[in-house]
């Protein structure tokens, strides 16, 4: 099994670019893929990247996803940030024996 | 329109049980892997349980496994969640959610993994 650590919070101003990374603690996160999610404040989460970089159809293209082999993991980036954007974003994988793993979270506050 | 709705939480002391239920609509339910997440209050996703479209195949975190028992019925375009034995530490909203379409390459089920609708959930409190 393996881990995914996200930052708790990051912040930044409206129509800034924002990066949220999501390291795997062992084996490749190449091998399984990355999906992130959106949650706003008394919601259910949503998705905003699948498959480490594909956006659902409804997803500004403001929303990209990524990884790097370097560093053993994924990113969401954020650009041209919008009050709305301000939610807790969740990633997820899964592990060999096909259980589902999410980060911890991170905060993000558009200020 | 795709839906998720469901229902059964509530308060309930240690050592009790709780069965939730989840009422697709909107999609053929036959045709997709559900999850169980929860969230306890403040805290982050957590993934409780799995059920194959068929139902023929489950799995747990090791959290709850031995204590919560997944079912579906495909008839009724329902999931379940029995929990037997709860802790506080149970305590949280659950969700469940449909994992996108399985595809299958050279004869081989991919799961994709990827949750593309929840439910709004239900909240479970455990607690004397």
């Amino acid at each position: 099994n393996f881990m995914l650590t996200q930052p708790h919070s990051v912040s930044e101003s409206p129509g800034k670019t924002v990066t949220i990374s999501c390291t795997r603690s062992s084996g490749s996160i190449a091998s399984n893929y990355v999906q992130w999610y959106q949650q706003r404040p008394g919601s259910s989460p949503t998705t905003v990247i699948y498959e480490h970089n594909q956006r659902p159809p409804g997803v500004p293209d403001r929303f990209s996803g990524s990884i790097a082999s370097s560093s053993n993991s994924a990113s969401l980036t954020v650009s041209g940030l919008k009050t709305e954007d301000e939610a807790d974003y969740y990633c997820q994988s899964y592990d060999s024996s096909n259980r589902v793993v999410f980060g911890g979270g991170t905060k993000l506050t558009v200020l | 329109q795709v839906q998720l709705v469901e229902s059964g939480g509530g308060l309930v002391k240690p050592g009790g049980s709780l069965r939730l239920s989840c009422a697709a609509s909107g999609f053929t339910f036959s045709d997709h892997y559900i999850s169980w997440i929860r969230q306890a209050p403040g805290k982050g996703l957590e993934w409780v349980s799995y059920i194959s479209s068929s139902g023929g195949t489950r799995d747990y975190a090791d959290s709850v496994k031995g204590r919560f028992t997944i079912s579906r019925d495909n008839a009724r375009s329902s999931l379940y969640l029995q929990m037997n034995s709860l802790r506080a530490e149970d305590t949280a909203v659950y969700y469940c959610a449909r994992e996108a379409r399985i595809t299958m390459v050279q004869g081989v089920i991919v799961r994709p993994f990827h949750f593309d609708y929840w439910g709004q959930g239900t909240l479970v409190t455990v607690s004397s």
